[in-house]
């Protein structure tokens, strides 16, 4: 079955670094785009950015844009969100989840990793 | 970029009851581009809308969407004790290339 799992959430520092991993398994990976999609505690869901199956097209967020970066290893089933110069607003949960067809919409979501910004 | 305005921001309503939620888009949308998600408690999302308004896989027929141009609406024709949960509209466009998400529709058991 298809699985999503992240990794790599923690507590760091304002300014410090940050990088998340998603293990996907039960699919196809080099053949789906994914999405990285972050939830604050106790508040709704905001888009972080998105990467195509082969990695040639990448879309953020204004609000990370210029500090996070997304990437994918199809060899080892893998996508990244590397987070820079990290802001207590960025303290949320971050799901990975797989886009639905050529779509931009979500079919699979991980179960989330999460990441606290604070001194 | 296209914000979009979820109404109400709490629903309570029965068992039984009709459920009319509202995401409103401060430009006009694609219906191809947009969908409806079910959240609960410690759980991710969960598609049950896309298009505006097709069914995901599996999702029963009491869940249905409408709407186009800035107004869409997902309607539960007669909600069971499972339905109550958070309940967020997305949508995506190309010009540019952007995805959000409204702010949820929290349904709650009245």
């Amino acid at each position: 079955q298809v699985q999503l799992v992240e990794s790599g959430g923690g507590v760091v520092q304002p300014g410090r670094s940050l990088r998340l991993s998603c293990a996907a398994s039960g699919f196809s990976f080099s053949s789906f785009g994914i999405h990285w999609v972050r939830q604050a505690p106790g508040k709704g869901l905001e888009w972080v950015a998105v990467i195509s199956n082969d990695s040639k097209n990448k879309y953020y967020a204004d609000s990370v844009k210029g500090r996070f970066t997304i990437s994918r290893d199809n060899s080892r089933n893998t996508l990244y969100l590397q987070m820079n110069s990290l802001r207590p607003e960025d303290t949320a949960v971050y799901y990975c989840a797989r886009l639905y067809g050529g779509t931009w919409f979500v079919d699979y979501w991980g179960q989330g990793t999460l990441v606290t910004v604070s001194s | 970029e296209i914000v979009l305005t979820q109404s109400p921001g709490t629903l309570s309503l029965s068992p039984g009851e009709r459920a009319t939620l509202s995401c409103r888009a401060s430009q006009s949308v694609t219906s191809d581009y947009l969908a409806w998600y079910q959240q609960k408690p410690g759980q991710a999302p969960k598609l049950l809308i896309y298009g505006a308004s097709n069914r995901a896989t599996g999702i029963p027929d009491r869940f249905s969407g409408s709407g186009s141009g800035t107004d869409f609406t997902l309607t539960i024709s007669r909600l069971e004790p499972d339905d109550f949960a958070v309940y967020y509209c997305q949508q995506y466009g190309s010009s540019p290339p952007m995805c959000s998400f409204g702010q949820g529709t929290k349904l709650e058991i009245k």
